[in-house]
């Protein structure tokens, strides 16, 4: 079992949509979550971060997290074709603040 | 600076010679990773340095890697005798360490090993 798991899509969901990213991990201990979303040819770019359960919002962004599930997702509101791109899910060790990455899901939000 | 920078942001370089990649972190941030990202494909961990601690090399893909931190702020990754396979785009991230600290990555530096 990977230690975070994501779908890897690719996840295609109309304009004006919710997109619905969820995440996946093994650590039971771990206490930081991250969301980046990366468009091809560049590079990681940071979107939410969340340590507590429950949801925190952030504009057209929330980020979902469940512990005692071990899950943690990333809606999107009212999505729009600019959101299209590859959403990666990070989640800090425990132990020695190590960051590990899935493999992303590729959202493509169609007009 | 105001983020992390990465040089040079591509390199092109003949199989078989060395080649420097070179990350300047945010001012103050700990915490340095190196990745590899080929096309299309997810982040691939190389290092990891969290101020004086022993950095975990455990992603490191052979011995012609290695990468250093002077002075717990810039951070060199060399790449020894490079081969075809080592075409990828190099990120760099820091954060300020410690568990509920958010990482920023550079723009990368895309190498070319013809």
């Amino acid at each position: 079992q990977k230690e975070v798991e994501q779908n890897s899509g690719p996840l295609s969901v109309p304009e004006g949509a919710i997109a619905s990213l969820n995440c996946t991990y093994s650590d039971r201990v771990s206490q930081s979550f991250f969301w980046y979303r990366q468009y091809s040819g560049k590079s990681p770019e940071l979107i939410m971060s969340i340590y507590s359960n429950g949801d925190k919002e952030d504009g057209r962004f929330t980020a979902q997290l469940n512990k005692a599930s071990q899950y943690v997702s990333l809606l999107i509101r009212d999505s729009q074709p600019s959101d299209s791109a590859t959403y990666l899910c990070a989640v800090k060790k425990d132990s020695n603040y190590q960051l590990i990455w899935g493999a992303g899901t590729k959202l493509i939000i169609k007009p | 600076g105001a983020g992390v920078s990465q040089s040079p942001s591509n390199k092109v370089t003949e199989k078989g010679k060395d080649v420097e990649l070179r990350c300047d972190p945010i001012s103050g941030h700990t915490a340095l990773y190196w990745y590899r990202q080929s096309l299309g494909q997810g982040l691939e961990f190389l290092i990891y340095f969290q101020g004086n601690s022993a950095p975990d090399k455990s992603g490191l893909p052979s011995d012609r890697f290695s990468a250093e931190r002077t002075g717990g702020s810039v951070s060199t990754l060399t790449i020894q005798r490079t081969q075809q396979e080592d075409s990828a785009v190099y990120l760099c991230a820091s954060s300020l360490g410690g568990g509920y600290t958010e990482a920023f990555f550079g723009q990368g530096t895309r190498l070319t090993v013809v």
